[in-house]
């Protein structure tokens, strides 16, 4: 079957500017996760869902970050007023479960952000 | 909070030499340990999982075991081939609280030469 997907695949945007991240998990898959990899940085956890709830928003760098997921299915991860610091992949992964047994993740292509 | 360390790179190898990457961790609870591989211009995908103390996973000549008393996760392949030059990441799971928060380390990059 399909694996994730990421949309859009390159984002260039102009600081200050809104951008909304798209992900569409595997069907099926009831956890979806968002990840920041900055180069040398390695992988930055932002935010998972189980189902369409957020247990953790901890891990957002900030309250222009805010991610959604509706019908159990796709996900949105909204950056408003862009900083230049703000460029980076973002990436997507799911997995059948966030617990448990069943929560190797399957990672999407990512999406390239920059803000110049 | 949990943490996991790696080995910084990056480490360049022969063909055929043998690869240790170290990952050590800390975590509350039990967590399940993983790695996930990065070729290049590739998304990450998941290398091999261990899901309880000494458990050794394995995948692609690739092993790592599950060390609780040294709560490390070493991976290991006795020779390497140049295709396996990619980014390796450690990775932890647990389940704390009602809450999720997966662990990942910084990376660490394999060149591998002819």
């Amino acid at each position: 079957g399909a694996g994730v997907s990421q949309s859009p695949s390159n984002k260039v945007t102009e600081k200050g500017k809104d951008v909304e991240l798209r992900c569409d998990p595997i069907s099926g898959h009831t956890a979806l996760y968002w990840y920041r990899q900055s180069l040398g940085q390695g992988l930055e956890f932002l935010i998972y869902f189980q189902g369409n709830s957020a247990p953790d928003k901890s891990g957002l760098p900030s309250d222009r970050f805010s991610a959604e997921r509706t019908g159990g299915s796709v996900s949105t991860l909204t950056i408003q007023r862009t900083q230049q610091e703000d460029s980076a992949v973002y990436l997507c992964a799911s997995s059948l479960e966030a617990s448990g047994g069943y929560n190797e993740q399957f990672f999407g292509p990512g999406t390239r952000l920059t803000v110049l | 909070g949990n943490s996991v360390t790696q080995m910084e790179g990056p480490v360049t190898l022969s063909e055929e030499a043998f690869l240790t990457i170290n990952c050590t961790y800390t975590a509350t609870g039990y967590p399940s340990l993983f790695w996930y591989v990065q070729y290049p211009g590739e998304g990450l995908q998941l290398l091999l999982k261990a899901t309880k103390a000494d458990d050794k996973g394995s995948n692609k000549g690739f092993e790592a075991t599950y060390r609780k008393e040294t709560t490390s996760f070493h991976l290991e392949k006795g020779s390497v081939q140049v295709s396996d030059s990619a980014v390796y990441f450690c990775a932890l799971s647990v389940t704390s609280g009602g809450s999720y928060i997966p662990t990942f380390g910084r990376g660490t990059s394999l060149i591998v030469h002819p």
